[in-house]
């Protein structure tokens, strides 16, 4: 199975800060990656497929990028209600997820 | 609109089968576009992807669940079916399923996702 590996698993950050986290794959998988948020108690939802589409309806200041093995997701300016969990995702081969990273309000 | 429910025991004994339900709505399990995925998530820990089932009937599975997983699907009834035999505590676990966008690849992404429900596995 591909191995997806997040960072950073846990990330503070100010309100309208850029944030950033990165998801590395164990081979290349092309851009079949997607991003997903995840709030507490609550199912996960998809906000980026295929490395940088954005899905309908979400909001300008999330985006993605990369291809091959390295990935990046960025919130360009953090708002509150962005307090989650994201998850990386892949669908070269059988899916896997990354471990997860934990975005909270400094 | 769009939705998934999950259906199932919230308790299990150890060693028992379990059944969850996953009755869909606003698309069709015949959409050779769509097809449904189960998905897990232990308490406190990552989601880990189970199974996924297509409008053709192909199946695919977690490699390292495969031998205790099987899915099926009643088109007529809107349902897929997720079986996992030999129920352990360590699988104790929220179970979500999701529509799955196919891929030239397989399963591609899940949009999008029921409310999951709690399994509890314990005597």
């Amino acid at each position: 199975d591909i191995q997806m590996t997040q960072s950073p698993s846990s990330l503070s950050a100010s309100v309208g800060d850029r944030v950033t986290i990165t998801c590395q794959a164990s081979q290349d998988i092309s851009n079949y990656l997607n991003w997903y948020q995840q709030k507490p108690g609550k199912a996960p939802k998809l906000l980026i497929y295929d490395a940088s589409n954005l899905e309908t309806g979400v909001p300008s200041r999330f985006s993605g990028s990369g291809s091959g093995t390295d990935f990046t997701f960025t919130i360009s300016s953090l708002q509150p209600e962005d307090i989650a969990t994201y998850y990386c995702q892949q669908y070269d081969n059988l899916p896997t997820f990354g471990q997860g990273t934990r975005l909270e309000i400094k | 609109q769009v939705t998934l429910k999950e259906s199932g025991p919230v308790l299990v004994k150890p060693t028992e089968t379990l059944t969850l339900t996953c009755t869909v709505s606003g698309f069709s399990l015949s959409n050779a576009r769509m097809g449904v995925s189960w998905i897990r998530q232990p308490p406190g820990k990552a989601l880990e992807w189970l199974a996924h089932i297509f409008s053709n009937d192909e199946k695919s599975y977690s490699t390292s669940l495969k031998s205790r997983l099987t899915i099926s699907k009643d088109t007529s009834k809107s349902q897929v079916v997720l079986t996992m035999t030999n129920m352990d505590p360590v699988d104790t676990a929220t179970y979500y399923c999701a529509r799955t966008e196919v891929s030239s690849s397989g399963p591609g992404w899940f949009d999008p996702w029921g409310q999951g429900t709690l399994v509890t596995v314990s005597s």
